[in-house]
């Protein structure tokens, strides 16, 4: 079965300064992967998605993501924070079902 | 606008009181299932649906219910409510199987049982 593990479940960061958000999975295949954002009183919605093609994904609002087979993981990162990032950022990956991490809460502070 | 609408979006109720969540989506896909939301535990899948009239249990079945009648149309069911099914309830709904397709979320249900 797959998992998925979001090593931080709160980070600050000051606004202007970059964002790295780590995600770890376990999968014994070549999964898909997701990065999706949930701001306040929101529903999920998809930053970015990697199936395969290339490693490094680019999604919207400047986040792009770096699949590494190696090291299982999949980071969210943004060179430069803005307040409207504020939110909360699931990792999903997926094969016959979709799993969720538990979530990593983003704070930007001005 | 291609969307997943669930209704209602906020509902306080009382133990033992029967409700229905409706989850319609008007993007012909064939995947739906629903999640709950609760503080540090991420989303949960309740049931998932692969097609009309085929459901099947997801990591937290217990104290639901649901149907696929239409392709459309995903309801969730609480038949006996419970306090400690006070959540944030998700539907989602994508084309085909998981593995590359995307979910596309409704704006949740926040459903409180006293």
């Amino acid at each position: 079965a797959q998992s998925v593990t979001q090593l931080d479940s709160h980070v600050s960061v000051s606004e202007g300064t970059p964002v790295l958000l780590r995600c770890n999975y376990s999968s014994s295949y070549s999964p898909s992967l997701f990065w999706y954002v949930q701001h306040p009183n929101k529903g999920l919605q998809l930053l970015l998605k990697y199936t395969s093609a290339a490693t490094l994904v680019k999604g919207i609002n400047g986040f792009e993501a770096e699949f590494k087979k190696s090291e299982t993981s999949f980071h969210l990162t943004k060179p430069s924070a803005h307040m409207s990032d504020a939110a909360e950022y699931f990792c999903v990956v997926s094969d016959l079902q979709f799993y969720f991490g538990t979530g990593t809460s983003l704070t930007v502070i001005p | 606008e291609a969307q997943v609408t669930q209704n209602p979006r906020y509902l306080i109720t009382v133990t033992g009181k029967k409700l229905t969540v409706t989850c319609s989506q008007n993007m012909n896909h064939e995947y739906m299932s629903w999640y709950r939301q609760d503080p540090g535990l991420g989303l949960r899948q309740i049931y998932y649906s692969m097609n009309v009239e085929v459901t099947d249990k997801g990591d937290v079945p217990e104290g639901y219910k649901v149907s696929r009648k239409e392709k459309r149309n995903f309801p969730l069911i609480l038949e006996s409510p419970s306090p400690n099914q006070t959540s944030l309830y998700f539907c989602a709904s994508s084309f085909g199987s998981p593995g590359a397709n995307v979910l596309t979320f409704g704006a949740g249900s926040r459903l409180t049982v006293l």
